[in-house]
């Protein structure tokens, strides 16, 4: 049971340049998550699915898209990086309330350090 | 007026001292709160979780909730070295959408032998 796992670890991209990270779970969880950490800023929701083909907007959405095709999966993807995008991301999934198990847990896995130049 | 407000710290304190971290929020409308604890480079794990007022008590670890104040806490005893890591408190309300925590930026703890 790896739980919740992210790739890649570490990424630098030059500004303008595009990529996508991804997240995988292995839990059965219906909910997912996207943040991101900034120092001096705490954890701040990007995006969020709350099942398989449905994805919504956080806090922070601007510059970056997801999409969830298979339930373990949730990916996270920058068109056109900026150095504001510079941060670290976790993504974290949760049961959904009304199934078992703990339904106010998330689980995140261990981030993805991403610099744009 | 951000909805969590939580001072980054950093805290020092020695060996065996009792810890207190705090949070305080301004929406009335979060119903359960929770401590995650991160470690250096590595991603949030909760820790302790509480619906609305009272007390929490898990090992050396009590989570404490002051609605009316909107005020929680989380104390820790007898702190080891290895309790250094940043806290992070998070809410979230009742009801459709409840799923969706928010955070305080965490406090940097550190623990000295």
């Amino acid at each position: 049971n790896a739980g919740v796992t992210q790739t890649p670890k570490f990424r630098v991209l030059k500004t303008g340049q595009s990529m996508t990270l991804l997240c995988a779970q292995d839990m059965n969880h219906e909910y997912m998550y996207w943040y991101r950490q900034d120092p001096g800023m705490g954890l701040r929701l990007i995006h969020y699915s709350v099942g398989e083909g449905t994805t919504a907007k956080g806090e922070v959405p601007d510059g970056y898209n997801v999409s969830r095709l298979k339930k373990q999966n949730f990916l996270l993807g920058l068109e056109s990086a900026a150095p504001s995008q510079t941060s670290v991301y976790f993504c974290a999934s949760s049961y959904s309330p009304g199934t078992s198990g703990d339904p106010y847990e998330q689980y995140f896995g261990p981030g993805t350090r991403l610099t744009v130049t | 007026q951000k909805e969590v407000e939580q001072d980054p710290g950093p805290l020092s304190v020695p060996e065996g001292a009792i810890v207190s971290l705090n949070c305080t929020y301004s929406n009335s409308a979060f119903q359960y709160f929770m401590w995650y604890r991160q470690y250096s480079r590595k991603g949030p794990e909760l820790l302790m979780y509480t619906y609305s007022s009272g007390n929490k008590e898990d090992g050396r670890f009590t989570a404490q909730v002051d609605k009316s104040s909107k005020y929680i806490s989380l104390f820790i005893r007898d702190s080891q070295p290895s309790d250094s890591a940043t806290y992070l408190c998070a809410m979230r309300k009742s009801g459709a959408g409840s799923y969706q925590l928010t955070f305080g930026k965490g406090t940097k703890l550190s623990v000295i032998p």
